[in-house]
C-alpha cells in the first residue's frame, strides 16, 4: 500500500510570494489533514477534510492560507502572501475515517526569506 | 484548556540502557492517546495508541506505554535502546476530531 505522497519536499520563497503544496492521500482514505510544524514544536492542525468537505479549519489563517480537496482525493494547500513566520514543515496526513489512525506524509519544508 | 506536555526537550541515553519519555495531558475526560516517532526528514510514524482497556499498551519497535489516569500521564518506555531509536518523539491525544501534539522530546543515543 502506497503511503501519503507530498510535493515538493522543499521550497524556498521570499516573503510576499505565493506557494502551493500538494498531497495525495492513501487510496480509500476519506479524511485528509494538513498540519503545520514549526521548528522545535509539535505539529498543529490547520485543516481537516472529510471527502471533499471541510470538517475543521478553525486554526487556518484564512487571510493568507487556503486549501481545497477537489473530488475528495488530492489536496492542495496555498499560502498567499507568505510571511517569514510561515517557515515550517507542512505535513499532510490521511485516515480511513475520522477517529481512525492517521498516516503522515514526509512533509514539505518551507523556508520564507 | 486541552493540552499535552512533554517536560523533557532533550534526552540522551546510552545504547542498551532503558528509556522513559514523559507525557502529561490536560483534558476533561479520558482522551485517546498516541505516541509518534519522527526521524529526520521523515513523516510521523505511529508507535502505539491507547483507547481503553488495559492501561499497558504494546507498540512497534519494542516500545510500550502506560496510561495512568490518576497522574494524567502516558509515559513511553523501552527496556533497551538501540542507536536507530535516535529521533524525535511526540505524544498526542485525540479530543473530538482534533489530534493535539506535545512539543516533542528529542532522543539522542550514545554508543
Amino acid at each position: 500500500e502506497a503511503g501519503v505522497a507530498q510535493s515538493p519536499r522543499y521550497k524556498i520563497i521570499e516573503k510576499r510570494q505565493s506557494v502551493a503544496f500538494w498531497c495525495n492521500p492513501i487510496s480509500g482514505h476519506a479524511t485528509l489533514y494538513w498540519y503545520q510544524q514549526i521548528l522545535g514544536q509539535g505539529p498543529k492542525l490547520l485543516i481537516q477534510f472529510q471527502n471533499n468537505g471541510v470538517v475543521d479549519d478553525s486554526q487556518l489563517p484564512k487571510d493568507r492560507f487556503s486549501a481545497e480537496r477537489l473530488k475528495g482525493v488530492d489536496s492542495t494547500l496555498k499560502i498567499q502572501p507568505a510571511k517569514l513566520e510561515d517557515s515550517a514543515v507542512y505535513l499532510c496526513a490521511s485516515s480511513r475515517e475520522i477517529y481512525n489512525e492517521q498516516f503522515f506524509g514526509p512533509g514539505t519544508r518551507l523556508t520564507v526569506l | 484548556a486541552q493540552s499535552v506536555t512533554q517536560p523533557d526537550i532533550h534526552i540522551t541515553v546510552s545504547e542498551g540502557a532503558s528509556l522513559e519519555l514523559r507525557c502529561n495531558y490536560s483534558y476533561g475526560a479520558t482522551p485517546y492517546l498516541f505516541w509518534y516517532v519522527q526521524s529526520p526528514g521523515q513523516g510521523l510514524q505511529l508507535l502505539l495508541k491507547y483507547f481503553s482497556g488495559d492501561t499497558l499498551v504494546q507498540g512497534i519497535k519494542g516500545f510500550e506505554a502506560e496510561f495512568k489516569r490518576s497522574q494524567s500521564s502516558f509515559n513511553l518506555r523501552k527496556p533497551s535502546v538501540h542507536w536507530s531509536d535516535a529521533a524525535e518523539y511526540f505524544c498526542a491525544f485525540l479530543a473530538g476530531n482534533m489530534l493535539t501534539f506535545g512539543g516533542g522530546t528529542r532522543l539522542m543515543v550514545k554508543p
